[in-house]
């Protein structure tokens, strides 16, 4: 167990609908980050906060967003959803910046 | 493209038999970092070398790094079935914030 925790566990819904994905950080963790794995695309960095600011954006799609909220737990948002949406959404802590990541063990998206 | 590249995709090997994989990447590094997954499960990280470092070794772990190269090699040895598993290196790097990226990984496959 990593100590992160990812809600929920599945999700399935269908094209042009919104979802929200929650993470709780590892206690004492200020970072977060949120990764997409698909198939055929690999892991793919989606977007990192640290202590409640936004630190970096890799390829998100403008349709996707994400907090920290003041107790540290992260949601991300994903609207307008398409079938290509479909992956495992990983949610990983780490105490800083460049440290070792602690990964939840993801919430599974299925878009029908 | 991405920062780390893992070679081979594919490994499979016979239980007792030691298994290398190759990481290459781009940019300039503060260190890199090795992670476990599961199949459809979160990634679990192995070790960490920092980029003044060249050897680093970890239970039956055994990781290089070659900054002139930028490449790194990550060296199981006597592997067990129970490794079964894809591997990713993983380079955080700061550029207008801070990204890890994950290479496609090296997956794995120990037969008994």
């Amino acid at each position: 167990d990593s100590g992160v925790t990812q809600t929920p566990k599945h999700l399935i819904t269908a094209t042009g609908q919104r979802v929200t994905l929650r993470c709780s950080p590892r206690s004492g963790d200020l970072s977060v980050y949120w990764y997409q794995q698909s198939l055929d695309q690999g892991l793919q960095f989606l977007i990192h906060y640290y202590n409640g600011e936004e630190r970096a954006k890799g390829n998100i799609l403008e349709r996707f967003s994400a907090q920290q909220f003041p107790d540290l737990h992260s949601e991300l948002n994903l609207s307008s959803l398409e079938l290509g949406d479909s992956a495992l959404y990983f949610c990983a802590s780490s105490v800083e910046e460049g440290a070792p990541q602690y990964f939840g063990p993801g919430t599974r998206l299925t878009v029908l | 493209s991405q920062q780390g590249e893992e070679d081979p995709q594919a490994l499979s090997i016979q239980e007792g038999e030691n298994a290398t994989m190759n990481c290459s990447y781009k940019t300039s590094i503060n260190n890199l970092q090795w992670y476990r997954q599961n199949s459809g499960r979160g990634l679990v990280h192995l070790i960490l070398i920092r980029s003044n470092e060249r050897e680093k070794h970890s239970g039956r772990l055994r990781v290089t790094l070659d900054t002139s190269k930028k490449s790194s090699s990550l060296l199981i040895t006597a592997s067990r079935a129970a490794d079964t598993a894809s591997y990713f290196c993983a380079t955080p790097f700061h550029t207008g914030g801070f990204k890890t990226i994950f290479g496609a990984g090296t997956r794995l496959f120990v037969k008994a």
